[in-house]
């Protein structure tokens, strides 16, 4: 089955702890992206990705780190997280934007719900 | 800047259309999409235009007009389960490649 998966689905966590959130992708996908979504604001794109090794900022980027050295996983790294970075967090995938091919549907993973205390 | 504004709620009736709009300021456009989303849930594709024009795909139809940078979602025959929201997105270059933007989403009520 077509599918992007997170790991974990739901973390509370302390302010300065590091943390990492896992994203995979069975289609292989060239692009791949994080989003954190906020009441009232809707998705904001932390980072993307290209493809393997070539990453990018996104709109929100601060405090957040990412690494794509395969093609099927794109893990969010939180390096000392804070209480502004509590959101629900979608990682996605699609073909690459670049080739021009058909619809280009971006497909989510089911999220991850991260409280920062 | 960049910028993408849709309608914070709607509310329609069951078995009635409901239109809902978009307008987004972007560089470099790279097509514009529409997903649906239910409360808890991860966003679902519904329609993507990169040219002018109408898209049709059952119930669901995309418009967009990029020298007016809009775009609106029609939903006909509405159902009960199509209370959701509605997220519009545009795909734009950027150096090194392409960012999305979303909109804040428009939450659909169908009432019966």
């Amino acid at each position: 089955e077509a599918q992007v998966t997170q790991n974990p689905r739901y973390l509370i966590t302390v302010t300065g702890k590091k943390l990492t959130v896992t994203c995979s992708q069975n289609m292989n996908h060239e692009y791949m992206s994080w989003y954190r979504q906020d009441p009232g604001l809707g998705l904001r794109q932390i980072y993307y990705s290209m493809n393997v090794e070539v990453t990018d900022k996104g709109d929100v980027p601060e405090g957040y780190k990412v690494s794509r050295k395969e093609k099927r996983n794109f893990p969010l790294i939180l390096e000392s997280p804070s209480p502004n970075q509590t959101s629900l967090y979608f990682c996605a995938s699609s073909l690459s934007p670049s080739t021009g091919v058909g619809t280009d549907t971006q497909y989510f993973g089911p999220g991850t719900r991260l409280t920062v205390l | 800047g960049q910028n993408i504004d849709q309608p914070t709620e709607m509310t329609a009736t069951e078995g009635a259309i409901v239109q809902i709009n978009c307008t987004y300021q972007t560089s470099g456009f790279n097509g514009l999409f529409w997903y649906q989303q239910h409360a808890g849930e991860a966003p679902t594709f519904l329609s993507y235009n990169v040219l002018d024009g109408l898209e049709e795909k059952g119930r669901f139809s995309s418009f967009l007009s990029r020298s007016k940078g809009y775009s609106y979602l029609l939903l006909k025959e509405l159902q009960m389960k199509d209370s959701a929201s509605y997220l519009c997105a545009v795909r734009a270059a950027n150096t090194g490649g392409f960012k999305t933007i979303f909109g804040a989403g428009t939450r659909l009520f169908v009432k019966a």
